[in-house]
């Protein structure tokens, strides 16, 4: 089975320039969710989608990030203008739903902002 | 205080130890409880997951859970060097898809 797929798996770019993050959740999943992991912070979720739906936003950083989900089968999540400091791995995760369904993560995009 | 606290290490343990991973967390209202295996530049992948106080047992990996104490353990038994990875406990509260991560431990397991 298809897992959860991200591209790029690697992103370098300078301060400054768009950053588009892309995301296919497992076929099926209704809920989608994005993370940012940092050594310092740990992994902290971002913002969550239920049916296509933005549930959750509260930990989006700043307006630089924005994320859509115009359907069942992809997500992006964008920040304009980068900074430095958004240097880390993001990890897209799916789960099916429902209060007590894991979730499951792809293998991340490490964006390094120079 | 951190909603959830995990101890970083790193920790490093001979081949066939049993190894015991713990966290701590602050918020009552949470109620399902999971740990995650992460192996280097790669996303977390589900190891155990449980539901309220208990133990919970799956091949070497045992997970328990103390809601009285708000703290959580896994527990590896006769732990192999492809256990090397780092263990992230997360949690969560009944009502909420919102999953609260601990930093992760980092164990290597030495042949």
């Amino acid at each position: 089975d298809a897992g959860v797929i991200q591209s790029p798996r690697h992103e370098v770019t300078e301060m400054g320039q768009e950053v588009t993050l892309r995301c296919k959740p497992i076929s099926g999943h209704n809920s989608l969710f994005w993370y940012r992991q940092t050594m310092m912070r740990g992994l902290e979720l971002l913002i969550y989608f239920n049916n296509n739906v933005p549930i959750d936003d509260s930990g989006m950083p700043e307006d630089r990030f924005s994320a859509k989900m115009p359907n069942a089968s992809f997500s992006t999540l964008k920040i304009q203008p980068s900074e430095p400091r958004d240097s880390a791995v993001y990890f897209c995760a799916s789960s099916s739903g429902g209060k007590d369904q894991p979730q499951h993560f792809g293998d991340g995009t490490r964006l390094s902002i120079l | 205080q951190k909603e959830v606290e995990q101890d970083p290490g790193p920790l490093s343990v001979p081949e066939g130890a049993i190894v015991s991973l713990n966290c701590t967390y602050s918020n009552s209202a949470f109620q399902y409880f999971m740990w995650y295996r992460q192996y280097s530049r790669k996303g977390p992948e589900l190891l155990m997951y449980t539901y309220s106080s208990g133990n919970k047992e799956d091949g070497r990996f045992t997970a328990q859970v103390d809601k009285s104490s708000k703290y959580i353990s896994l527990f590896i038994r006769d732990s192999q060097p492809s256990d090397s990875a780092t263990y992230l406990c997360a949690m969560k509260a009944g009502g909420s898809e919102k999953l609260v991560f601990g930093k992760g431990t980092k164990l290597t397991v030495n042949p």
